[in-house]
């Protein structure tokens, strides 16, 4: 299975800030990477598909990049909506596999 | 719009079989590049994939989890179904259904709300 690592793990930042997640794959996807937000008690819903497509009613301030094995989310100006944790998934290869969330915190 | 939601028992039996329903509504799951899933969620092991189906048939399990899981379509179009044999603690999860879009990438939108398993006598 490929294994997905998002790093930080948690941040705090403020309203405002311009918040940057990475996460890493242990082989090469292309360009097979999903982002995904959840908020406490709900479903994870889909930010970003294949890199840096944003997915429809998605906010502009969320952008996506990145190819092979290292990709990043990027959030340009952080609402306090935008408070959740995020996850990072490949579909390069079956079983899909996702990484283990970035929490972003208020600071 | 699309909708998905979970319904079944949030109590099993350690080697009893998890059995769950995903109703679709706003569409029909035999709509074109339309795959259905199931995965679920745990503190310890995170967002995991359980399998996917295309209506035509084929259908695709985690390796993990493949001798223990049974994915199958209802009928009438709008219900899928969720088996899980001989449970363990280790299963206590929250377990979604999810549209799997496959257009060459796939990614899983929309989910279920989400329905909260445990696994204990």
């Amino acid at each position: 299975d490929i294994q997905m690592t998002q790093s930080p793990s948690s941040l705090s930042a403020s309203v405002g800030d311009r918040v940057t997640i990475t996460c890493r794959a242990s082989q090469t996807i292309t360009s097979y990477l999903n982002w995904y937000q959840q908020k406490p008690g709900k479903a994870p819903k889909l930010l970003i598909y294949a890199a840096s497509s944003l997915h429809s009613g998605v906010p502009s301030r969320f952008s996506g990049s990145g190819s092979g094995t290292d990709f990043t989310l990027t959030i340009s100006s952080l609402r306090p909506e935008d408070f959740a944790i995020y996850y990072c998934q490949q579909s390069y290869s079956s079983p899909p596999t996702f990484g283990q969330g970035t929490k972003v915190e208020i600071k | 719009h699309l909708q998905l939601q979970e319904s079944g028992p949030g109590l099993v039996k350690p080697s009893e079989t998890l059995s769950l329903t995903c109703t679709v509504s706003g569409g029909f799951i035999s709509g074109s590049n339309s795959y259905w899933a199931w995965l679920r969620q745990s503190p310890g092991k995170g967002l995991e994939w359980i399998g996917s189906f295309y209506y035509s048939g084929s259908i695709y399990y985690n390796p993990s989890l493949k001798s223990r899981v049974t994915i199958a379509v209802d009928m009438s179009e709008t219900q899928f179904s969720l088996k899980l044999t001989s449970v363990t603690a280790a299963d206590t999860a929250i377990y979604y259904c999810a549209k799997h879009v496959d257009t060459g990438a796939h990614w899983f939108d929309p989910w279920g709300q989400g329905t909260l398993v445990t696994v204990s006598s």
